[in-house]
């Protein structure tokens, strides 16, 4: 358990509206990942980020933004939210080698 | 490239043993195992590194075979509790951002 918190853990939200989720972690962790899981396709690395302000995209960025302005906090944005990015998005953070998830945030986009 | 996972759904009788299996066609530097419950976060079981040992705990294991660039996950003796889904996650390289690629996913019920 590597102390990570999302919120929110559950929202519905229209098309074209922008959403942000966002992702705590307690235990100082350097490194921060968003991932999306969708039936039939696994976790998929949207962006992550290696350090304050340093970010980098991931295998399905395309619609996706982040920021990290503290250590603790990663922030996934959906700049004009589409129904293709109903999902669960999970975020971890790495700890030498092993990643380490948190609790989700289902997002339906109507 | 997506690490290719087998079977794609396996049941079980408790007590039964199982083998899922994990292949990928890039060279890996090492391999990551987790269970999902449904509706819940994919937790973490093990890693298995380039050039490191089996693992194993309680009555699951890890095995890593670096020359065919695959790796297998064994149950034994199975317990209601190992239900879950199970994927592999691979990264193919040993530079910092250590970026996971994983599976879609073996799905796994243990019946009484």
């Amino acid at each position: 358990d590597a102390g990570i918190t999302q919120s929110p853990r559950h929202k519905v939200t229209e098309t074209g509206t922008p959403v942000t989720l966002r992702c705590h972690q307690t235990e100082n962790h350097r490194y921060m990942y968003w991932y999306r899981q969708d039936p039939g396709h696994g976790l998929r690395l949207i962006h992550y980020s290696y350090g304050v302000k340093d970010t980098d995209k991931g295998e399905v960025s395309d619609g996706y933004s982040v920021s990290r302005s503290k250590t603790e906090d990663f922030l996934l944005t959906l700049e004009s939210a589409t129904s293709s990015q109903t999902s669960v998005y999970f975020c971890a953070t790495r700890q030498v080698d092993e990643q380490y998830f948190g609790p989700g945030t289902r997002l339906t986009v109507t | 490239q997506q690490p290719v996972q087998s079977p794609q759904a396996v049941i079980l009788r408790e007590g039964e043993d199982a083998v899922i299996n994990c292949s990928s066609s890039k060279a890996l530097y090492s391999v990551h195992w987790y269970r999902q419950k449904h509706g819940e976060a994919p937790v973490f079981l093990m890693i298995l590194l380039k050039g490191g040992e089996q693992k194993g705990h309680d009555k699951i294991s890890a095995s890593f075979n670096e020359k065919k660039q695959q790796s297998s996950l064994y149950l034994t003796a199975s317990q209601l509790s190992y239900s879950g889904t199970y994927f592999c996650g691979t990264v193919i390289s040993s530079g910092s951002a250590r970026q996971l690629t994983f599976g879609s996913g073996t799905q796994l019920t243990v019946l009484p």
